[in-house]
């Protein structure tokens, strides 16, 4: 298998403009999990879905944020409008028996 | 709630030299326990998964160690190279969903060649 992954790898945007995110999980996994990583604040979690349902989405910063599975072999981590402080690392992974594995991330830069 | 410690927050060594990485939780009640690896600019990699109720794995230079009762585990790198240079996580799943899962801030670690 490819692993996990995830597109855009780079996006540089201006304020104010939408953000979409993708993220292809490993076939077969059944839990998908979006996370953000920054220095000052290292990985959070941002939203967890198991068989394709949100099942967590209290660390999803606020209603710019919204996350969607239509299906078990694609996810999309959506921002609108976008802010400076949206600047991040945003890492998607899937996970089976216990095991988490993450794709290589999509860096976003808000100007 | 689980909080999980990794110390020292960095650490560099010479080459050659065997060092063990310290990651503690404050919970035992656990499911499992990863270590992860993420290189600059990357994402993170997978290196080893301990069960609840083992003891110990094993992937070639590397060993970690579980010690639920203390709330411990340690990752043994045996003889360091400048590739093992990296940022090195643990993290805690004590079941119940996504929010079981808890990172440690990692240890940056650098091999000097």
């Amino acid at each position: 298998d490819a692993g996990v992954i995830q597109s855009p790898r780079h996006e540089v945007t201006e304020m104010g403009q939408e953000v979409t995110l993708r993220c292809k999980p490993i076939s077969g996994h059944n839990s998908l999990f979006w996370y953000r990583q920054t220095m000052m604040r290292g990985l959070e979690l941002l939203i967890y879905f198991n068989n394709n349902v949100p099942i967590d989405d209290s660390g999803m910063p606020e209603d710019r944020f919204s996350a969607k599975m239509p299906n078990a072999s694609f996810s999309t981590l959506k921002i609108q409008p976008s802010e400076p402080r949206d600047s991040a690392v945003y890492f998607c992974a899937s996970r089976d028996a216990g095991e988490l594995f993450f794709g290589e991330g999509s860096r976003l830069t808000v100007l | 709630k689980q909080e999980v410690t990794q110390i020292p927050a960095a650490l560099s060594v010479p080459e050659g030299e065997n060092l063990v990485l310290n990651c503690s939780f404050t919970d035992s009640a656990i499911y499992n326990l990863q270590w992860f690896r993420q290189d600059p600019g990357k994402g993170l990699t997978s290196l080893l998964l301990i069960q609840s109720s083992q003891r110990e794995q094993t992937s070639g230079r590397l060993n970690a160690s579980l010690d639920k009762s203390s709330g411990r585990s340690t990752l043994y790198i045996a003889a360091s190279q400048p590739g093992d240079s990296a940022t090195y996580l643990c993290a805690v799943y004590s079941g119940g969903g996504a929010d079981g899962l808890t990172f440690g801030k990692g240890t940056h670690l650098i091999i000097q060649p």
